[in-house]
């Protein structure tokens, strides 16, 4: 079964607003999570590392005024795209790793988002 | 930063036939993991190394660590292997990601 559970899976947002995506844990608590971004037939992009408790660390490059990360709890982090514009259309998706089981890598499902 | 290259980019290959994807990196690592993206997006973890060899079904991965080189190997491919492959490598508390191996597999 689903070890990473990330929703939503399509979202449709106007410029200008805000979206959030979730990400949870639903095996075993995670206390880092990674976000990542994919834009068509380009690899994933690490944005941001997600620690329960505390700020996350931004990749270089990527606003964290824009992409707000939240990690309140060990079995959920939130991505909020804040004032949403075109470009920020892209695949977004979460990941955690496991080390009870040797490092061992989850994605959840992935969140396709569009800006009309 | 760690440099993972992988090739082929694009595969195509005939349903049965033997296929072989390869990823290099440039700095030594702890982990190597290899992942299946299908077209909706979902990543799947396939196998994730540390030395030697691992086999799943028709799946087999192969990794050298002096050369800094891992293998990800289908046999009899079927046109349900159609997806992306991509290599990750663990350096540190970070992963550095292929551009991926877009592979389609023809009846």
């Amino acid at each position: 079964g689903a070890v990473v559970s990330q929703h939503p899976s399509w979202v449709i947002c106007k410029s200008g607003t805000s979206v959030k995506i979730e990400c949870r844990s639903l095996d075993f608590q995670a206390t880092t999570m990674f976000w990542y971004r994919q834009f068509p037939k380009q690899s994933l992009m690490l944005m941001a590392t997600s620690n329960e408790g505390s700020k996350a660390t931004y990749e270089q490059g990527v606003e964290k005024d824009k992409f707000l990360i939240n990690h309140a709890s060990l079995t959920l982090s939130t991505l909020t795209v804040t004032s949403a514009h075109p470009e920020d259309s892209s695949f977004y998706i979460c990941s955690l790793d496991d080390r009870s089981s040797g490092n061992t890598i989850y994605f959840g499902e992935g969140s396709w988002l569009t800006v009309v | 930063k760690n440099e993972v290259e992988q090739s082929p980019q694009n595969l195509t290959a005939q349903e049965g036939e033997f296929i072989t994807i390869n990823c290099s990196y440039s700095v030594g690592i702890s982990a190597l993991h290899w992942l299946q993206q299908h077209p909706g997006g979902g990543i799947v973890s396939l196998f994730m190394l540390s030395s030697g060899k691992k086999k799943h079904g028709r799946l087999i991965a192969t990794i050298n660590i002096q050369e800094k080189h891992s293998s990800l190997h289908i046999t009899a491919s079927h046109p349900r292997d159609s997806a992306v492959y991509i290599c990750a490598v663990r350096w540190g508390n970070q992963f550095y990601f292929g551009t991926g191996t877009s592979l389609t597999v023809i009846p």
